[in-house]
C-alpha cells in the first residue's frame, strides 16, 4: 500500500488563490519530500522537511509536518496558472540504511487564469 | 548539467518482444532508481542501486524484469518478454546519497506501450 496518501485527489482554484494539499503516512520517517510533475514530464523536487522540523518555507511554498499525526501539508500561496501540475509527497522511512522513497498517488492541481 | 537522460522517450512494441530502457544518471551521483508510473498504481519503485550495486529489487514485478548497472554512468531496465500490462511510463532517477535525506532527480521518462 502507498505510504503517502495525498488529499484531495484533485483541486481546482482561481489564479491568486492559495492551494493546500495534505499528505498522510503510516510509519516513522526520516524526512518527507514534496515533488511536482507537469503533464508528460518527470518529477521535480520542491522541498524536503526532516522529521525534527515542523515548518519550512521556500518562496511561495510552505510545508508543515506533524509527526504525531503522521501528516504533512503543502501550501502554495498566490497561485499562478503555471502551478498547474500534479503534486506528490514522498517519505523516506526511518531505520536501516535504505534510502528509498515511497510516493503517494498525488494531487492534481488546476489553477484557472 | 544535462540532468538524467533516458532513452528512448517512447517505445511501442508487440507482446512477447524484448524491451530495453536506458538511463544515464547525473555525473557524480551514486544512487539510481527505476520507477514505473500508471494511473491505477501510481509511482512504484522497481529497483535501486547504490554505487552500482542493486540494494533493493523488491519492487520488480516478476522475473520478466531485470536491471543492470555496469558502471556509474549507465543503467538498463529490460523486460523480456513484454506484456500489455507492462504499458506504463518508466522513470529513472538519481541522487547523491551521503547521509540520507537527499532529493532525487528524475529523468523525462520512457512511455512504453505494449500491444
Amino acid at each position: 500500500s502507498q505510504q503517502g496518501e495525498e488529499d484531495p485527489q484533485a483541486l481546482s482554484i482561481q489564479e491568486g488563490e492559495n492551494a493546500t494539499m495534505n499528505c498522510s503516512y503510516k510509519t516513522s520517517i526520516n524526512n518527507l519530500q514534496w515533488y511536482r510533475q507537469n503533464s508528460g514530464r518527470g518529477l521535480v523536487h520542491l522541498i524536503l522537511i526532516r522529521s525534527n522540523e515542523r515548518e519550512k518555507h521556500s518562496g511561495r511554498l510552505r510545508v508543515t509536518l506533524d509527526t504525531s499525526k503522521k501528516s504533512s501539508s503543502l501550501l502554495i500561496t498566490a497561485s499562478r496558472a503555471a502551478d498547474t501540475a500534479s503534486y506528490f509527497c514522498a517519505t523516506e522511512n526511518s531505520g536501516g540504511s535504505n534510502y528509498k522513497l515511497t510516493f503517494g498517488k498525488g494531487t492534481l492541481l488546476t489553477v484557472n487564469p | 548539467d544535462a540532468g538524467v537522460i533516458q532513452s528512448p522517450r517512447h517505445e511501442v512494441t508487440e507482446m512477447g518482444q524484448e524491451v530495453t530502457l536506458r538511463c544515464k544518471p547525473i555525473s557524480g551521483h551514486n544512487s539510481l532508481f527505476w520507477y514505473r508510473q500508471t494511473m491505477m498504481r501510481g509511482l512504484e519503485l522497481l529497483i535501486y542501486f547504490n554505487n552500482n550495486v542493486p540494494i533493493d529489487d523488491s519492487g520488480m514485478p516478476e522475473d520478466r524484469f531485470s536491471a543492470k548497472m555496469p558502471n556509474a554512468s549507465f543503467s538498463t531496465l529490460k523486460i523480456q518478454p513484454s506484456e500489455p500490462r507492462d504499458s506504463a511510463v518508466y522513470f529513472c532517477a538519481s541522487s547523491l546519497i551521503v547521509l540520507g535525506g537527499i532529493q532525487q532527480y528524475f529523468g523525462p521518462g520512457t512511455r512504453l506501450t505494449v500491444t
